[in-house]
This record gives C-alpha cells, structure tokens and sequence, in this order.
C-alpha cells in the first residue's frame, strides 16, 4: 500500500490551462505539504497544512491554490499555467509537530 | 535564515568505492538534519536523520551520517558504494513555521557509479 500517493504521475497541458494535483495519505498524519523542485532539482517548500488549515505558505504566486478537504487529502490547483510552473510537485505528510516527512512519488508537469 | 549547502554537484565513484557526500548548514538553534534520496523518476525516500544525542547516524542501504556542530557539517559516508546507489542525494534542515516544520534543502549531488 502506498504511504503518500499523488495522481496523476505525469501531466503535460498548455500554456493558459487550469489543472489539478491530487495527494492522498494512508498514514493517519495531520500535516500535509507541497514541495515544488525544478528544472534544476532544487526543491522548496510551497505549502503545509495542519489539520486542514494553512500553515505555511512560501509566497506562492496566487495562481496556486491548495485545498484540504480533509487531514487525508491535500490537492494542488493552478490556474493560468505558465511555462515556467513546469517541475516535478511532491506531496509529503507528517504528525503534527514532526519534523519528519513522508514523500510521495511527484507529479512531472510539463507546460507547453 | 537556513540554509544548505552542498558543495559537489556531481561525484563519480567506482563501485565497491567508497563515498563521502559534503552538506553544510546554516541555522541559528540546534538543527534537525537529513540526507533523502531519489532515484531516478522516483519519489525523495530517507536515508538517515539527526535529531539528537550520538552524532554519528545510522541509516539505511548501509548509510551513515556524521554531525560536527563545529564545522556545521552533516556529511553522508558509505563504506563500499554499489551500483544501486546511483542517485540524486539531497541534504536537508528542518526549521519550524508556526506550529509545523517546513524542510529546506541542498540542491543535490549526483552520485554517478561506475562499473
């Protein structure tokens, strides 16, 4: 069974398009988070979130919203995709109050 | 404001090589560290981490790693590298915001082996 699982794996779109990451955990965590890494691996944090509610959030263009439907669930919306939101987007959970981090397997998203 | 650094960007070693991965840190209190690793097209899986106490971490796959506070250094070591090992290896501290922890993280080093 798969920890922390992200659908789609791979999502290649144009340019102007909305879409949607979806991150689901089986851990029984209540903190959840989005990493973005790009085109030259470098990972960073976009978003955490605890319980439902925001926790964190790394000046992230408003182009992209998280939502957390539950403490289970933390799904990636973007709007407006522009070329450069292209990278791989790992999801990750933890306890509350861990510094310890589940990665999921990432999403590559291609903007064409 | 943290921050990693890791000075190699790519490595080669011959397998049954041994091997040493370079991070430093920077963060004003006591660091939560850790080295992750991801092969490629996977996910970040953890090798080892250092929370506290001996500073000298074991960790998976035949990993350790060392903690020197007075070189703010945190680097990874293997005995006998194998084939398998070949990955993008990344370093990372743990800093708190608000009432969760957020990673910051190196940008990598690529260990190539060779045959």
């Amino acid at each position: 069974d798969t920890a922390v699982s992200q659908t789609p794996k791979y999502l290649v779109t144009q340019m102007g398009n909305d879409k949607s990451i979806k991150c689901e955990q089986n851990l029984g965590h209540d903190t959840m988070y989005w990493y973005k890494q790009d085109s030259k691996k470098f990972l960073k944090i976009m978003f955490s979130y605890n319980n439902k509610e925001l926790i964190i959030n790394e000046t992230v263009p408003n182009r992209f919203s998280p939502k957390s439907p539950d403490k289970a669930h933390l799904n990636l919306h973007i709007n407006s995709l522009e070329l450069g939101d292209s990278a791989v987007y790992f999801c990750a959970s933890s306890v509350s109050g861990s510094v310890w981090a589940f990665f999921g397997q990432g999403t590559r998203l291609t903007v064409v | 404001a943290q921050s990693v650094t890791q000075p190699d960007i790519h490595i080669t070693v011959s397998e049954g090589a041994s091997l040493e991965l370079r991070c430093n840190y920077s963060y004003g209190a006591t660091p939560y560290l850790f080295w992750y690793v991801q092969s490629p097209g996977q996910g970040l899986q953890l090798l080892l981490k250092y929370f506290s106490g001996d500073t000298l971490v074991q960790g998976i796959k035949g990993f350790e790693a060392e903690f020197k506070r007075s070189q703010s250094s945190f680097n990874l070591r293997k005995p006998s590298v194998h084939w398998s090992d070949a990955a993008e290896y990344f370093c990372a501290v743990a800093s708190s915001g608000g009432s969760n922890y957020k990673l910051t993280f190196g940008k990598g080093t690529l260990l190539t082996v060779n045959p």
